[in-house]
Protein backbone atom coordinates (compact mmCIF):
# COMPACT_ATOMS: atom_id res chain seq x y z
CA UNK A 1 0.00 0.00 0.00
CA UNK A 2 1.77 2.90 -1.30
CA UNK A 3 0.33 5.89 1.01
CA UNK A 4 2.70 8.79 -0.93
CA UNK A 5 3.50 8.75 -4.69
CA UNK A 6 5.35 10.51 -6.83
CA UNK A 7 4.06 9.41 -10.20
CA UNK A 8 6.83 11.00 -12.26
CA UNK A 9 10.28 9.00 -11.84
CA UNK A 10 12.28 11.77 -13.77
CA UNK A 11 11.82 15.48 -14.68
CA UNK A 12 13.83 17.58 -16.50
CA UNK A 13 14.04 21.57 -16.97
CA UNK A 14 16.17 24.18 -18.33
CA UNK A 15 18.15 26.01 -15.85
CA UNK A 16 16.66 29.30 -14.98
CA UNK A 17 13.11 27.94 -15.24
CA UNK A 18 10.79 26.38 -12.71
CA UNK A 19 10.80 23.10 -11.97
CA UNK A 20 7.34 21.27 -10.20
CA UNK A 21 7.61 18.36 -8.39
CA UNK A 22 4.52 16.71 -7.30
CA UNK A 23 3.51 14.68 -4.88
CA UNK A 24 -0.12 12.38 -4.02
CA UNK A 25 -0.80 11.02 -0.73
CA UNK A 26 -3.96 8.74 0.82
CA UNK A 27 -3.75 8.27 4.48
CA UNK A 28 -5.66 11.19 5.44
CA UNK A 29 -3.96 11.27 8.94
CA UNK A 30 -0.16 12.71 7.58
CA UNK A 31 0.03 16.06 9.30
CA UNK A 32 3.28 17.24 8.44
CA UNK A 33 5.34 16.98 4.89
CA UNK A 34 9.05 17.02 4.01
CA UNK A 35 11.35 17.41 0.73
CA UNK A 36 14.22 15.70 0.94
CA UNK A 37 16.98 15.76 -1.93
CA UNK A 38 19.41 13.13 -2.52
CA UNK A 39 22.76 13.22 -4.43
CA UNK A 40 24.48 9.34 -5.47
CA UNK A 41 26.44 7.92 -2.79
CA UNK A 42 24.81 10.58 -0.26
CA UNK A 43 21.80 10.33 2.42
CA UNK A 44 19.02 12.12 1.90
CA UNK A 45 19.36 16.30 3.13
CA UNK A 46 16.72 18.09 4.69
CA UNK A 47 15.18 20.99 1.71
CA UNK A 48 11.32 21.99 3.40
CA UNK A 49 8.96 21.30 5.38
CA UNK A 50 5.03 22.09 5.69
CA UNK A 51 2.61 21.51 8.46
CA UNK A 52 -0.58 20.13 7.54
CA UNK A 53 -2.34 23.52 8.97
CA UNK A 54 -0.72 26.04 6.03
CA UNK A 55 -0.80 25.82 2.48
CA UNK A 56 2.22 27.08 1.11
CA UNK A 57 6.00 27.44 2.35
CA UNK A 58 9.12 29.43 1.06
CA UNK A 59 12.23 29.12 1.59
CA UNK A 60 14.52 31.04 -0.66
CA UNK A 61 14.01 29.78 -4.48
CA UNK A 62 12.13 26.68 -3.26
CA UNK A 63 8.31 26.79 -2.34
CA UNK A 64 5.95 23.89 -1.25
CA UNK A 65 2.48 24.12 -1.27
CA UNK A 66 -0.11 21.46 0.26
CA UNK A 67 -3.39 21.21 -1.25
CA UNK A 68 -5.46 18.85 1.62
CA UNK A 69 -8.67 18.58 -0.18
CA UNK A 70 -6.61 16.77 -3.13
CA UNK A 71 -4.51 15.28 -0.90
CA UNK A 72 -1.37 16.53 -3.04
CA UNK A 73 1.55 18.45 -2.41
CA UNK A 74 4.27 19.85 -5.07
CA UNK A 75 7.54 21.81 -4.83
CA UNK A 76 8.43 24.66 -6.90
CA UNK A 77 11.85 25.62 -7.44
CA UNK A 78 12.60 28.84 -9.12
CA UNK A 79 15.06 29.64 -10.60
CA UNK A 80 16.56 25.93 -11.46
CA UNK A 81 20.17 25.93 -11.32
CA UNK A 82 22.15 23.08 -12.49
CA UNK A 83 23.42 22.37 -9.07
CA UNK A 84 19.55 21.43 -8.24
CA UNK A 85 19.78 18.25 -10.16
CA UNK A 86 19.29 15.31 -7.83
CA UNK A 87 16.81 12.88 -6.30
CA UNK A 88 13.67 14.56 -4.45
CA UNK A 89 11.56 12.37 -2.03
CA UNK A 90 8.38 13.61 -0.71
CA UNK A 91 7.46 12.25 2.93
CA UNK A 92 4.63 12.55 5.25
CA UNK A 93 4.68 11.57 8.99
CA UNK A 94 0.96 11.36 10.78
CA UNK A 95 1.70 12.65 14.39
CA UNK A 96 4.48 10.64 14.80
CA UNK A 97 8.16 9.95 13.93
CA UNK A 98 8.23 7.81 11.34
CA UNK A 99 8.62 8.96 8.04
CA UNK A 100 6.34 7.62 4.91
CA UNK A 101 8.23 8.87 1.58
CA UNK A 102 7.46 8.32 -2.00
CA UNK A 103 9.71 6.42 -4.83
CA UNK A 104 11.39 9.59 -5.96
CA UNK A 105 11.98 12.06 -8.62
CA UNK A 106 15.07 12.52 -10.62
CA UNK A 107 15.46 16.14 -11.31
CA UNK A 108 18.03 17.05 -14.42
CA UNK A 109 18.53 21.25 -14.86
CA UNK A 110 20.11 21.52 -17.92
CA UNK A 111 22.38 24.15 -18.61
CA UNK B 1 29.79 19.54 14.61
CA UNK B 2 29.73 15.98 12.98
CA UNK B 3 26.57 14.83 10.63
CA UNK B 4 24.96 10.97 11.27
CA UNK B 5 27.45 8.43 10.70
CA UNK B 6 27.94 4.61 9.15
CA UNK B 7 29.56 2.00 8.31
CA UNK B 8 30.45 0.26 6.68
CA UNK B 9 29.82 2.12 3.30
CA UNK B 10 30.01 -0.84 2.02
CA UNK B 11 28.93 -4.59 2.40
CA UNK B 12 29.15 -7.55 -0.02
CA UNK B 13 28.07 -10.51 1.57
CA UNK B 14 27.25 -14.37 1.10
CA UNK B 15 23.72 -15.29 1.35
CA UNK B 16 23.24 -17.05 4.43
CA UNK B 17 25.47 -15.00 6.36
CA UNK B 18 24.99 -12.33 8.78
CA UNK B 19 25.55 -8.66 8.56
CA UNK B 20 25.85 -6.02 11.56
CA UNK B 21 25.27 -2.19 10.23
CA UNK B 22 26.24 0.58 12.41
CA UNK B 23 25.09 4.20 13.09
CA UNK B 24 26.25 7.08 14.77
CA UNK B 25 23.71 9.64 15.25
CA UNK B 26 24.49 13.26 15.74
CA UNK B 27 25.58 13.90 19.38
CA UNK B 28 22.50 15.06 21.52
CA UNK B 29 19.86 13.68 19.38
CA UNK B 30 17.37 11.33 21.33
CA UNK B 31 15.78 9.76 18.52
CA UNK B 32 17.12 7.31 16.14
CA UNK B 33 15.72 5.98 12.85
CA UNK B 34 16.97 2.95 10.16
CA UNK B 35 15.44 3.35 6.47
CA UNK B 36 15.79 0.60 3.78
CA UNK B 37 16.05 1.63 0.23
CA UNK B 38 15.84 -1.06 -2.29
CA UNK B 39 16.89 0.22 -6.01
CA UNK B 40 14.42 2.48 -7.83
CA UNK B 41 12.11 2.58 -4.85
CA UNK B 42 11.40 5.01 -1.84
CA UNK B 43 12.85 4.61 1.58
CA UNK B 44 11.05 2.26 4.05
CA UNK B 45 10.57 3.06 7.36
CA UNK B 46 12.25 -0.20 9.83
CA UNK B 47 12.70 1.08 13.23
CA UNK B 48 12.70 3.89 15.71
CA UNK B 49 14.56 4.34 18.56
CA UNK B 50 13.39 7.47 20.84
CA UNK B 51 15.61 7.75 24.54
CA UNK B 52 14.91 4.80 27.02
CA UNK B 53 11.53 3.58 25.67
CA UNK B 54 10.88 0.72 23.82
CA UNK B 55 11.74 1.15 20.33
CA UNK B 56 9.21 0.55 17.11
CA UNK B 57 9.63 -2.17 15.33
CA UNK B 58 6.56 -2.12 13.38
CA UNK B 59 8.47 -1.64 10.00
CA UNK B 60 11.46 -4.67 10.24
CA UNK B 61 10.58 -7.35 7.71
CA UNK B 62 10.95 -10.37 9.02
CA UNK B 63 12.74 -11.67 11.96
CA UNK B 64 15.85 -12.37 10.28
CA UNK B 65 16.12 -8.15 10.93
CA UNK B 66 17.34 -7.01 14.66
CA UNK B 67 18.30 -3.43 15.58
CA UNK B 68 19.80 -2.08 19.61
CA UNK B 69 21.17 0.92 20.47
CA UNK B 70 23.53 1.86 23.22
CA UNK B 71 21.64 4.87 25.65
CA UNK B 72 21.34 7.29 23.27
CA UNK B 73 24.29 7.03 20.92
CA UNK B 74 25.03 4.20 18.34
CA UNK B 75 22.78 1.46 16.80
CA UNK B 76 23.81 -1.29 15.23
CA UNK B 77 21.62 -3.12 12.41
CA UNK B 78 21.85 -6.84 12.30
CA UNK B 79 20.65 -9.13 9.70
CA UNK B 80 20.94 -12.66 10.26
CA UNK B 81 20.81 -15.09 7.28
CA UNK B 82 20.97 -13.05 4.66
CA UNK B 83 18.67 -12.98 1.36
CA UNK B 84 19.47 -11.51 -1.83
CA UNK B 85 16.32 -9.32 -1.51
CA UNK B 86 17.91 -8.02 1.60
CA UNK B 87 20.25 -5.95 -1.10
CA UNK B 88 19.43 -2.17 -0.26
CA UNK B 89 21.47 1.24 1.21
CA UNK B 90 20.56 0.99 4.75
CA UNK B 91 20.64 4.13 6.06
CA UNK B 92 20.20 5.65 9.58
CA UNK B 93 18.64 9.32 10.07
CA UNK B 94 18.65 11.13 13.46
CA UNK B 95 16.84 14.08 15.38
CA UNK B 96 16.40 15.70 18.12
CA UNK B 97 13.25 14.72 20.63
CA UNK B 98 11.62 12.67 18.28
CA UNK B 99 8.77 14.44 17.15
CA UNK B 100 6.84 14.34 14.15
CA UNK B 101 7.67 17.94 12.90
CA UNK B 102 11.28 17.51 13.12
CA UNK B 103 14.03 17.53 10.99
CA UNK B 104 15.72 13.88 10.36
CA UNK B 105 19.23 13.71 9.27
CA UNK B 106 20.13 11.47 7.32
CA UNK B 107 23.80 9.48 7.39
CA UNK B 108 25.27 8.62 3.75
CA UNK B 109 23.70 4.90 3.73
CA UNK B 110 25.31 1.18 3.89
CA UNK B 111 25.15 -0.06 -0.06
CA UNK B 112 24.52 -3.87 1.04
CA UNK B 113 24.77 -6.46 -1.49
CA UNK B 114 23.92 -10.07 -1.05
CA UNK B 115 25.27 -12.47 -3.50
Amino acid sequence: DQQVKQNSPSLSVQEGRISILNCDYTNSMFDYFLWYKKYPAEGPTFLISISSIKDKNEDGRFTVFLNKSAKHLSLHIVPSQPGDSAVYFCAASAGGSRLTFGEGTQLTVNP
Amino acid sequence: GAGVSQSPSNKVTEKGKDVELRCDPISGHTALYWYRQRLGQGLEFLIYFQGNSAPDKSGLPSDRFSAERTGESVSTLTIQRTQQEDSAVYLCASSLGGTGSETQYFGPGTRLLVL
